[in-house]
């Protein structure tokens, strides 16, 4: 089973700074199978980037996914007040598909 | 746009069958992949399994002795049942539409299942 590891557990920053968001594999994600998808609270969470780094039909260009292999990245650009949420990577390269354990992005 | 919206009992006692239905509107079942999802606080993401059509399911080999995981073509419906449940079972379960290469590009809104006596 292929374990992602998100960091940073929370990061704490203001609207219109830049997020950076991490997510490693305990294995090679191959033919990069993952995605990278945002939960606000008792909501469903919405696909933002598949493949690393295609963006979902919708998602501003604020948002971009970069990596391969193991490591992997989520940036915001310039955080927008609806961009405060939990993060989650996902891969489904391998079965089982597995998920990360989140990231949480919060106004400082 | 397709929508789905899961439904069944919120409450399933331990030892017993949780049975959820998740019902697809706005487009067809068939040509794509499905799939169950859970959240809960204690063990955050668990893939469940999935399914192609009403071709054979993919099950998550922690789960695989318990569950399974079935479409109604007639009714447009995904089904899920997982046996033997115990409160390790608690959780947020979602079903979900995987794109063509198996991330989720669809979610329905999640039904909390509770299983407690």
């Amino acid at each position: 089973e292929i374990v992602l590891t998100q960091s940073p557990g929370t990061l704490s920053l203001s609207p219109g700074e830049r997020a950076t968001l991490f997510c490693r594999a305990s294995q090679t994600v191959s033919s990069s199978h993952l995605a990278w998808y945002q939960q606000k609270p008792g909501q469903p969470p919405r696909l933002l980037i598949y493949g690393a780094s295609s963006r979902a039909t919708g998602i501003p260009d604020r948002f971009s996914g970069s990596g391969s292999g193991t490591d992997f990245t989520l940036t915001i650009s310039r955080l927008e007040p609806e961009d405060f949420a939990v993060y989650y990577c996902h891969q489904y390269a391998n079965s089982p598909l597995t998920f990360g354990g989140g990231t949480k992005v919060e106004t400082k | 746009q397709v929508q789905l919206q899961e439904s069944g009992p919120g409450l399933v006692k331990p030892s017993e069958t949780l049975s959820l239905i998740c019902s697809v509107s706005g487009g067809s079942i068939s040509g794509f992949y499905w799939s169950w999802i859970r959240q809960s606080p204690r063990k955050g993401w668990e893939w469940i399994g999935y399914i192609y059509g009403s071709g054979g399911a993919n099950y998550n080999p922690s789960l695989k002795n318990r569950v399974d995981i079935s479409v109604d073509m007639s009714k447009n419906q995904l089904s899920l049942k997982l046996r033997s449940v115990t409160a390790a079972d608690t959780a947020v379960y979602y079903c979900a539409r995987l794109g063509s290469s198996g991330w989720v590009d669809n979610w329905g809104q999640g039904t909390l299942v509770t299983v407690s006596s």
